[in-house]
């Protein structure tokens, strides 16, 4: 099994839509972040979490909120979906402190907003 | 203003070759450097990484090289197979203080091994 899964792996939406990104791992990991992927842009980093009660705007967070809902769970939300949010969404994990620096990704979500 | 730079967004070798791909970056505060190896609908996979302490470190067939004066790594695969063939993420990491909490990505090389 994955440790690290993201639900669903594809979603079309429409203009106005609240839309709700789910990540699970099961590495025991504190950290975890969200990103997303255009083309030609590499990975931009969204929001990420410490732990439970630590949650910090990334590079690109506006238009995003996101919940941890538990140490092995982390949400990202689009309260009102635009176009320009269409692209791949990644959950990623990483242990605390240093000599951990590598982050562990999922597998995506694709998402399209018409 | 990208910290990190991946300036050739693709790069094709003959398979058995060696391939090269290479990775700039203005911040001389970041001290460790990833590659992140991605397929086609899946995630980015860790491949190899480096410490600014380090300028080279070696897993199989890959080969981290950091130049720190020149701010510049490379990744060597050898010998390169068609298996090789995806987008390859560089990736800096600050040791302390601000941004110590996340990677900083360039935009991928996109590698094509042909048989």
């Amino acid at each position: 099994d994955a440790d690290v899964t993201q639900t669903p792996r594809n979603r079309i939406t429409k203009t106005g839509k609240r839309i709700m990104l789910e990540c699970s791992q099961t590495k025991g990991h504190d950290r975890m972040y969200w990103y997303r992927q255009d083309p030609g842009l590499g990975l931009r980093l969204i929001y990420y979490s410490f732990d439970v009660k630590d949650i910090n705007k990334g590079e690109i967070s506006d238009g995003y909120s996101v919940s941890r809902q538990a140490q092995a769970k982390f949400s990202l939300s689009l309260e009102s979906a635009i176009p320009n949010q269409t692209a791949l969404y990644f959950c990623a994990t990483r242990a605390g402190g240093p000599g951990s620096e590598t982050q562990y990704f999922g597998p995506g979500t694709r998402l399209l907003v018409l | 203003d990208q910290q990190v730079k991946q300036n050739s967004p693709s790069l094709s070798v003959q398979e058995g070759r060696i391939s090269i791909l290479n990775c700039d970056y203005t911040n001389s505060m970041f001290d460790y450097f990833l590659w992140y190896k991605k397929y086609p609908a899946e995630g980015p996979t860790f491949l190899i990484s480096i410490s600014s302490i380090k300028d080279k470190n070696e897993d199989g067939r890959f080969t981290v090289f950091l130049n720190k004066s020149a701010k510049h790594l490379s990744l060597h695969i050898v010998p390169s197979q068609p298996g090789d063939s995806a987008v390859y993420f560089c990736a800096a990491s600050l040791g302390f203080g601000a941004g110590s909490y996340q990677l900083t990505f360039g935009k991928g090389t996109k590698l094509s091994v042909i048989p």
